[in-house]
């Protein structure tokens, strides 16, 4: 069973550049996040959502944008990467309000 | 709007010890209430929550919560550390609301064992 499964691992991008960061989970869970994580911030919630073609904005939603096609795929697309937008990306899914989130891998993000 | 605090950015302990990690939570109506632990370069991994009932929450690898409605908190505990315990620990909440909320993620703590 993997879970939720995150790619790429890491990845450098320079200022201005484009990227998707993949996410997929095979729990058949409705519920999928997008957190990124830094150093002594915690994880701040990017987007959400709530089943496929529902989508909404988290924390931190400016320089950022996700699509839900499927159950499965929650891609997470960087249009003009800013040095800004270094950090760590995860995905999470669960099943429904009350369980917890099972965690990708994540991915960790340079922009320079 | 709901928020977590972890006033502790770490905690040490020798091993053998019993540890303590707080939390303490703010939310609208009943909470929903996780303990979530990171080792280096990994993702998040559950360990326990706290929905309704018994106050005591037992969790993975002998990690149990108390939870605590009139001083609003959620601490972390384990009788006895072990140096594997070593990681990076969050606490979250949601609340219980009949529409739809997220988890909301306290900073984390670094746990500390030392042998």
């Amino acid at each position: 069973n993997a879970g939720v499964t995150q790619t790429p691992k890491f990845r450098i991008l320079k200022i201005g550049q484009s990227m998707t960061l993949q996410c997929t989970q095979d729990m058949n869970h409705n519920y999928m996040y997008w957190y990124r994580q830094d150093p002594g911030m915690g994880l701040k919630l990017i987007y959400y959502s709530v089943g496929a073609g529902i989508t909404d904005k988290g924390e931190v939603p400016n320089g950022y944008n996700v699509s839900r096609s499927t159950t499965e795929d929650f891609p997470l697309r960087l249009e003009l990467a800013a040095p800004s937008q270094t950090s760590v990306y995860f995905c999470a899914s669960s099943q429904d309000r009350v369980e917890g989130y099972t965690f990708g891998s994540g991915t960790r993000l340079t922009v320079v | 709007a709901q928020s977590v605090a972890q006033p502790e950015d770490q905690v040490n302990v020798a091993e053998g010890n019993p540890l303590t990690v707080k939390c303490t939570y703010s939310v609208s109506g009943n909470p929903y209430l996780f303990w979530y632990v990171q080792y280096p370069n990994r993702g998040l991994q559950f360990l326990l929550k706290y929905i309704t009932g018994d106050n005591l929450v037992k969790g993975s690898y002998g990690f149990e919560a108390e939870f605590n409605k009139s001083q609003t908190s959620f601490h972390l505990k384990k009788p006895s550390a072990l140096v594997s315990d070593s990681a990076l620990y969050f606490c979250a909440v949601r609340a219980d609301l009949s529409g739809y909320s997220t988890l909301t993620f306290g900073k984390g703590t670094m746990l500390l064992v030392s042998p």
